[in-house]
């Protein structure tokens, strides 16, 4: 089993429709989850990061955490075509070992 | 301020070669991490130095060593490569304290023929 799963996709919306990127993880020691952004040919970037259980939001991002399920997920409101990318989702038991999914790939279409 | 800077940018190797990937931290980070991303695949962590010492290490064969110099710069070396090696090497830096938040470098592309 991998320590995190995501549905590889692609996940298609329409412009200013909200996507909605799922995660799930197996270890129940995860402390800190965090969403990454990578364009193509490009390395990824850290886009929301979350640590207790609910809703963190950060302008058209918000992250949502379910320790008891053991889920991740991330919401992009108003999808733009730049949102267009992978988006990976990392956990970490001690913040010196992280474990990435394989990414689900979201085309935003104008 | 400079980023994340990995050299060299593409490599291309033998199998059974060996290879040396370098890796410079961000302006005040003295954490480095290196991971391997597969095509399709998300990052796998290697390892991790701190301190000029290996920290944490992920499920990886002894042929990967690391190396963290006193200014906080990184090589990552790969002894005996496979075909199974190819892949992008991507290094990413920290604060310690704050390795929550990591800054990943350009990344290494290495192909083993």
């Amino acid at each position: 089993q991998k320590e995190v799963e995501q549905n590889s996709g692609p996940l298609s919306v329409p412009e200013g429709a909200i996507a909605s990127l799922n995660c799930t993880y197996s270890d129940r020691g995860s402390q800190s989850f965090f969403w990454y952004r990578q364009y193509s040919g490009k390395s990824p970037e850290l886009i929301m990061s979350i640590y207790s259980n609910g809703d963190k939001e950060d302008g058209r991002f918000t992250a949502q955490l379910n320790k008891a399920s053991q889920y991740v997920s991330l919401l992009i409101r108003d999808s733009q075509p730049s949102d267009s990318a992978t988006y990976l989702c990392a956990v970490t038991p001690n913040f010196n070992k992280f474990y990435f999914g394989s990414g689900t790939k979201l085309n935003v279409k104008p | 301020d400079a980023g994340v800077t990995q050299s060299p940018t593409h490599l291309i190797k033998t199998r059974g070669q060996q290879v040396t990937l370098r890796c410079s931290p961000k302006s005040g980070h003295d954490t480095v991490s290196w991971y391997q991303q597969a095509l399709g695949q998300g990052p796998q962590f290697i390892f991790q130095y701190y301190e000029e010492e290996e920290r944490q290490r992920g499920n990886f064969p002894d042929r990967f060593s690391g190396h963290q110099f006193p200014n906080y710069s990184s090589e990552l070396n790969v002894n005996a490569l496979l075909l199974g090696d190819s892949a992008l090497y991507l290094c990413a830096s920290s604060k310690a304290g704050r390795t929550d938040t990591q800054y990943f470098g350009p990344g290494t592309r290495l192909t083993v023929l």
